[in-house]
């Protein structure tokens, strides 16, 4: 079946301004997860949702960034007044109900100029 | 301190050989442990979890969980060149918690 997907494969933007970073879970996941990574790191927790509401946002790194579900399948993560700092791939997992096995989508590479 | 640590590498093993990567944890509470592979450019994917301690065997791999001393590690028996890659260990801190802690990963490379 379809895996992950997510939408664009890469961005780049000026410095300032906002994007918007789609992704289509797995079909029947309920969970849904952004994660960002930067060079030579792991991947660092940004937000998780069951369903439609955001039941975990701690790793939203400020008010700019802020994510949707709201129909419970399809999310998206929007970063207003992009910064430099925000260049980074942007992960988004899910995984179904009862199950904490999440799968990784190909990643959105966020460039700021 | 942080909260998954990995040596970084670069760990280089023969072809045809045992590869050992390794993996401590901080919050002894943490639940349910991960191995992803991540090749250059790509994103994770998954290749092992475990909850219990003990082994774990999946074909050529073998996970390896110890809670008292809070470490975890990965065996890869028979290493192939298409093992090269980075391996990034991940866990689940608390029940119900969901977001995965990773840790910087390892990179690995086999030499044919």
């Amino acid at each position: 079946g379809a895996g992950v997907s997510q939408t664009p494969s890469n961005k780049v933007t000026e410095k300032g301004k906002y994007v918007e970073l789609r992704c289509d879970p797995i079909s029947g996941h309920t969970a849904l997860y952004w994660y960002r990574q930067s060079l030579g790191q792991g991947p660092e927790f940004l937000i998780y949702f069951q369903g439609t509401g955001a039941a975990d946002d701690s790793g939203l790194p400020n008010d700019r960034f802020f994510a949707v579900r709201p129909e419970g399948s399809v999310s998206t993560l929007k970063i207003q007044r992009t910064e430099r700092g925000d260049s980074a791939v942007y992960l988004c997992a899910s995984s179904t109900q009862g199950t904490d096995t999440q799968y990784f989508g190909p990643g959105t590479r966020l460039t700021v100029l | 301190q942080k909260e998954v640590e990995q040596n970084s590498g670069p760990l280089s093993v023969p072809e045809g050989a045992i590869a050992s990567l390794n993996c401590t944890y901080s919050d002894r509470g943490s639940q349910s442990f991960f191995w992803y592979r991540q090749y250059s450019g790509k994103s994770p994917e998954l290749i092992m979890f475990i909850y219990s301690n003990g082994d774990k065997e999946d074909g050529r791999f073998t996970a390896q969980l110890n809670k008292a001393s809070q470490y975890v590690s990965l065996l890869i028996r028979d290493s192939q060149p298409s093992d090269s890659a980075t391996y990034l260990c991940a866990v689940i801190r608390r029940e119900g918690a969901q977001k995965l802690v990773f840790g910087q990963g390892t990179r690995l490379t086999i030499n044919p």
